[in-house]
């Protein structure tokens, strides 16, 4: 089983919409981040969460909102979607301290007509 | 602000070239460097990293130094495979002033098609 799992892995939906993506992880990692990633503009961070009370909006968190709901658990929400948020999404998680690296889920590919 | 940048791609190669993908870095601290690999239909995965100036990362044939009279941390590897191909992403963490966290800085990567 991977240890960061994203749900769903696809979803086309329409504008307006409020949508949920959901992460779980089984590393017992404190932190957890939310990533989108598209064509030609590499990874920007959307929020990330240090611990469970512990939640930071990242370089662009308008339009989004996220819920840290256990320490294995970290969703990011779409209130009304839009179609610029039409991308792809990556969960991430890591150890505390400066110089540990990040570990993803695959991802889940967001479409919005 | 911290930045990375990556040479652009795509970069084509023919099996068993040798490959460099060349990537700076600005930052306010002293940062540690990582590249990270993305294949199709994945997330990324950490391919390798380096904490210190001079320090070599290494893994799966792949190498990079962290080189801070140059802020470089290039990519190479003496013999490709077609299943290297590829994303490429090279990325700082560092102390962000006044966050007191770490965060990770990514360039915008480098796609990586290798032809037998």
């Amino acid at each position: 089983d991977a240890d960061v799992t994203q749900t769903p892995r696809n979803r086309i939906t329409k504008t307006g919409k409020r949508i949920m993506l959901e992460c779980s992880q089984t590393k017992g990692h404190d932190r957890m981040y939310w990533y989108r990633q598209d064509p030609g503009l590499g990874l920007r961070l959307i929020y990330y969460s240090f611990d469970v009370k512990d939640i930071n909006k990242g370089e662009i968190s308008d339009g989004y909102s996220v819920s840290r709901q256990a320490q294995a658990k970290f969703s990011l929400s779409l209130e009304s979607a839009i179609p610029n948020q039409t991308a792809l999404y990556f969960c991430a998680t890591s150890e505390a301290g400066g110089n540990q690296p990040q570990h993803f889920g695959d991802g889940t590919r967001l479409s919005i007509l | 602000g911290d930045s990375v940048t990556q040479m652009e791609g795509p970069v084509t190669l023919s099996e068993e070239a040798f490959l460099t993908i060349n990537c700076t870095y600005t930052a306010t601290g002293y940062p540690s460097l990582f590249w990270y690999v993305q294949y199709p239909g994945e997330g990324l995965q950490l391919l390798l990293k380096a904490t210190k100036a001079d320090d070599k990362g290494s893994n799966k044939g792949f190498e990079a130094t962290y080189r801070k009279e140059t802020t470089s941390f290039h990519l190479e590897k003496g013999s490709v495979q077609v299943s290297d191909s590829a994303v490429y992403f090279c990325a700082l963490s560092d102390l962000y002033s006044g966050a007191g966290s770490y965060q990770l800085t990514f360039g915008k990567g480098t796609k990586l098609s290798v032809i037998p």
